[in-house]
């Protein structure tokens, strides 16, 4: 497929427990974001990812959140010790490169924690 | 912190009806962009504006931004049920990556 695709599209997860969520941009895209969803709230940028620039984190609601992107492509969002605030869906977008273009976003993962 | 207010949060109406959704900001904004979003979707982008006073027409949706770049709104002639789903506002405040969303409204239009 051409779009954004992120894995797995719902997850379930035990309070306290680790999850990681992955995104797979369009290909060619430079810029990579990660933005949160929550019940009733607009969408949360938590981290941006530009080429090999150093990511813009000022998003992250605490280090229990950290992201890394591999290769300049595959990125991963990682939340540990989860909590029942961080259920929401996370939402991976990517642009051509920043100015240039408007994001375009993957489909989300639904997490939830219990 | 820049916010984006969105009137409506919720609208239903019937098919054939139009509507108006507002994207209210105290703010600046050097472009701002609309996306519409499908349960278990991601937001879609529908159109963006960048200058002021600037009117974008996408078939039976016309998208207008404020002279003064702080407002947007959205107006749909004749709505369909196809047209149901949530719709954001989304600024990008000068040469920011950084998109500001609204909370949305979820249009739902009755056959």
């Amino acid at each position: 497929g051409a779009g954004v695709s992120q894995s797995p599209s719902n997850k379930v997860t035990e309070k306290g427990k680790d999850v990681e969520l992955r995104c797979d941009p369009i290909s060619g895209h430079t810029a990579l974001y990660w933005y949160r969803q929550s019940l009733g709230q607009g969408l949360e940028f938590l981290i941006y990812f530009q080429g090999n620039s150093a990511p813009d984190k000022s998003g992250l609601p605490s280090d229990r959140f950290s992201a890394e992107r591999t290769g300049g492509s595959v990125s991963t969002l990682t939340i540990q010790r989860t909590q029942q605030e961080d259920s929401a869906v996370y939402l991976c977008a990517s642009s051509y490169r920043q100015g240039a273009s408007y994001p375009y976003f993957g489909p989300g993962t639904r997490l939830t924690v219990t | 912190t820049q916010l984006l207010e969105q009137s409506p949060q919720f609208l239903s109406i019937q098919e054939g009806e139009n509507l108006t959704v507002y994207c209210n900001s105290s703010s600046v904004f050097s472009s701002l962009q609309w996306y519409r979003q499908e349960p278990g979707e991601g937001p879609v982008l529908l159109v963006t504006v960048v200058t002021g006073g600037e009117v974008k027409k996408l078939k039976r949706l016309t998208f207008q931004f404020g002279d003064a770049r702080k407002d947007s709104s959205l107006h749909i002639t004749a709505a369909q049920p196809g047209d149901t789903g949530l719709y954001l506002c989304a600024g990008l405040p000068g040469s920011n990556y950084k998109l500001t969303f609204g909370k949305g409204t979820l249009l739902t239009v009755n056959p």
